[in-house]
């Protein structure tokens, strides 16, 4: 089954203690980002990578840092979470350009409930 | 920057009805895409249609249909029929054409309710 996997769904941490929230997709898709959800603001884009060892800022980049060691996977690391980090995450993955030339179909992970204590 | 507006943070239905759900977005590109997805209160972000800009043609799914008025930078989300499982957040989103970094832009979202 084609599927983006999170781990973990849910986690309470508290403010300083360094965490990572992995992602890996089996659909061989060579760009991969991490959004964050928050009430009233929607999903905004933390990181992206196009590819392996390629990644770049997103609109929220502060406080997170990124990986694309392997195709499929993409994982968030959060150094020294503090409470304002306390969020919904969601890892996507698509092809590269999309079949339409276009950005493609976004395949979202299930999502990942942190709260920093 | 673009922007992604959806004004209205809640609606509600009747089962079987039709509802609108608007979207506005602001964008000096002339090559885009917007989709809308739904967010059941499982969390699981769902693709439900997708736009592309140079098609004049309102994309439709089953149920869910788009009116896309390129001058008004308008997208608003007609669900016909509107069924309990319906019930969801929807966002509407932005992303460029080929060459940018798929990116999506997303709205605050609106929560739909379907009453029976």
């Amino acid at each position: 089954e084609a599927q983006v996997t999170q781990n973990p769904r849910y986690l309470i941490t508290v403010t300083g203690k360094k965490l990572t929230v992995t992602c890996s997709q089996n659909m061989n898709h060579e760009y991969m980002s991490w959004y964050r959800q928050d009430p009233g603001l929607g999903l905004r884009q933390i990181y992206y990578s196009m590819n392996v060892e390629v990644t770049d800022k997103g609109d929220v980049p502060e406080g997170y840092k990124v990986s694309r060691k392997e195709k499929r996977n993409f994982p968030l690391i959060l150094e020294s979470p503090s409470p304002n980090q306390t969020s919904l995450y969601f890892c996507a993955s698509s092809l590269l350009g999309g079949a339409l030339g276009g950005p493609g179909e976004l395949f979202f992970g299930e999502g990942s409930r942190l709260t920093v204590l | 920057a673009q922007t992604v507006t959806q004004s209205q943070p809640e609606m509600s239905v009747q089962e079987a009805e039709t509802v609108t759900l608007s979207c506005t977005y602001d964008t000096s590109e002339s090559d885009y895409y917007l989709f809308w997805y739904k967010q059941p209160p499982s969390r699981q972000m769902i693709l439900v249609i997708r736009q592309e800009a140079y098609k004049q043609q309102n994309a439709t799914e089953n149920r869910f249909s788009v009116n896309f008025q390129k001058a008004a930078k308008s997208f608003s989300l007609k669900i016909s029929d509107s069924q309990l499982g319906d019930a969801a957040m929807y966002f509407c989103a932005y992303g460029e054409g080929p060459g940018a970094n798929s990116k999506l832009t997303f709205g605050k979202g609106i929560t739909l309710s379907v009453r029976p």
